[in-house]
């Protein structure tokens, strides 16, 4: 089994601050790697696919990067609405994996 | 746009099987383009991928939990559905349906609803 570790597991920020969110895989998984925004009560909702495209809708502060075991979410100039807790999602393996998630919390 | 609704029981007996069934608009099941999934939430905790099925019935399972799921596709009704057998406490949690695109990401998914394992 893939094992997707995000840091930091939580996060205090002020608004209009930058936020960086990062996902490491035990083993390479390529750009299969994906990113999902959960606020309080809601199901997930699909934000960067493959590493780095964005899907449809996603307001343009939210950028990822990365290939191999690193990745990288940003969020660029935080909103109050981007409260939330973010997974990442390895589809590299036949037996796909979540991160543990990162709470973001607004100052 | 995909849109997608769980249904089923909210509480399930130990030793039963969970049955539930999630309802696709928007779009049809055996136009191709997605495998259906079911993913599952635990009480403040993190997702766990259960398995998805694509129209034509191939199927992919969690191996953690291969020995007691299945599920199916009935394209009349534009519907999947999920049967975990053997349950436990262990096996509360949020159900959430999600289509996954062939980019292998979960696209679009339903609102989720909780299943309670309790006698």
């Amino acid at each position: 089994e893939i094992v997707l570790t995000q840091s930091p597991d939580f996060q205090s920020v002020t608004p209009k601050e930058k936020v960086t969110i990062t996902c490491r895989a035990s083993q390479s998984i390529g750009s299969s790697l994906h990113w999902y925004q959960q606020k309080p009560d809601q199901s997930p909702k699909l934000l960067i696919k493959y590493a780095s495209q964005s899907f449809s809708g996603v307001p343009s502060r939210f950028s990822g990067s990365g290939s191999g075991t690193d990745f990288t979410l940003t969020i660029n100039s935080l909103e109050a609405e981007d409260a939330a807790t973010y997974y990442c999602h390895q589809s590299s393996s036949l037996q796909e994996t979540f991160g543990q998630g990162t709470k973001v919390e607004i100052k | 746009q995909v849109q997608l609704q769980e249904s089923g029981p909210g509480l399930v007996k130990p030793s039963q099987t969970l049955s539930l069934t999630c309802t696709v608009s928007g779009g049809s099941i055996s136009s191709g383009g997605y495998y259906w999934s079911w993913i599952r939430q635990h009480p403040g905790k993190g997702l766990e991928w259960i398995g998805y099925i694509y129209y034509s019935g191939s199927t992919y399972y969690n191996p953690s939990l291969k020995s007691r799921v299945t599920i199916s596709v009935d394209t009349s009704k534009n519907q999947f559905s999920l049967k975990l057998s053997s349950v436990t406490a262990a096996d509360t949690a949020v159900y959430y349906c999600a289509g996954r695109g062939y980019g292998k990401s979960f696209d679009y998914w339903g609102q989720g609803t909780l299943v309670t394992v309790s006698s």
